[in-house]
């Protein structure tokens, strides 16, 4: 499964609010999709996880929705931390499990 | 919470064999709930997915890599291995180690924690 997401870069200014999309190739199973943010020099942390759900830690103005093959992550109130890449992963269907190429969300 | 630190060379000739392990702790490996994974990145692009396996067990590839890749789990050391093998200027990335979620069906789920990865460098 491809996974489209946009647009490649996103410039915004902190207390704005955020769309990033995904677009997959096909129907993802169970909306087993994932979002990851990543900054310079660090692994990708997991945000949202079965296309809706947060990961332990995450603040609720990261909101995920979506489901068959189009999805999207919305952050409400940019604050300065949350400018990094964000990427989307499905793990559902077929091997092998496929990342986006990254969505630039830039001040 | 549980931890993971990869290790191995930094630089590795062409044609050679890429060889890291990864070291969990603050956790069993030999848990039912989880997968255990390699994912790398090159620079300046998103990640790729290499391999898992299952503490037992029944390691599963990417087909792109399956010819080149082997991962291996080591339960008395509570860590895990990846090889891969004939590698060229493409291999060149960081390279991930990430617990991997599964569910009451063995289902594999998305990549809870990661490692701070190691920067594998192709070059002669």
């Amino acid at each position: 499964i491809v996974l489209t997401q946009s647009p490649g870069t996103l410039s915004l200014s902190p207390g704005e609010g955020a769309t990033l999309s995904c677009r997959a190739s096909q129907s993802v199973t169970s909306s087993f999709l994932a979002w990851y943010q990543q900054k310079p020099g660090q692994p990708p942390r997991l945000l949202i996880y079965g296309a809706f759900s947060r990961a332990t830690g995450i603040p609720d103005r990261f909101v995920g929705s979506g489901s068959g093959t189009d999805f999207t992550l919305t952050i409400t109130r940019l604050e300065p931390e949350d400018f990094a890449v964000y990427y989307c992963q499905q793990y559902g269907g077929s091997l092998p499990f496929t990342f986006g190429q990254g969505t630039k969300l830039e001040i | 919470q549980v931890q993971l630190k990869e290790s191995g060379p930094g630089l590795v000739k062409p044609s050679e064999t890429l060889s890291l392990t990864c070291s969990v702790s603050r956790g069993s490996i030999r848990s039912d709930s989880y997968f255990w994974s390699w994912i790398r990145q090159p620079p300046g692009k998103g990640p790729e997915w290499i391999a898992s396996i299952y503490y037992s067990g029944d390691p599963y590839y990417n087909p792109s890599l399956k010819s080149r890749v082997t991962i291996s789990v080591d339960t008395s050391k509570n860590n895990f291995s990846l090889r891969l093998s004939s590698v060229t200027a493409a291999d060149t990335a960081v390279y991930y180690c990430a617990r991997q979620g599964r569910n009451y069906y063995g289902q594999s789920l998305f990549f809870d924690y990661w490692g701070q990865g190691n920067l594998v460098t192709v070059s002669s």
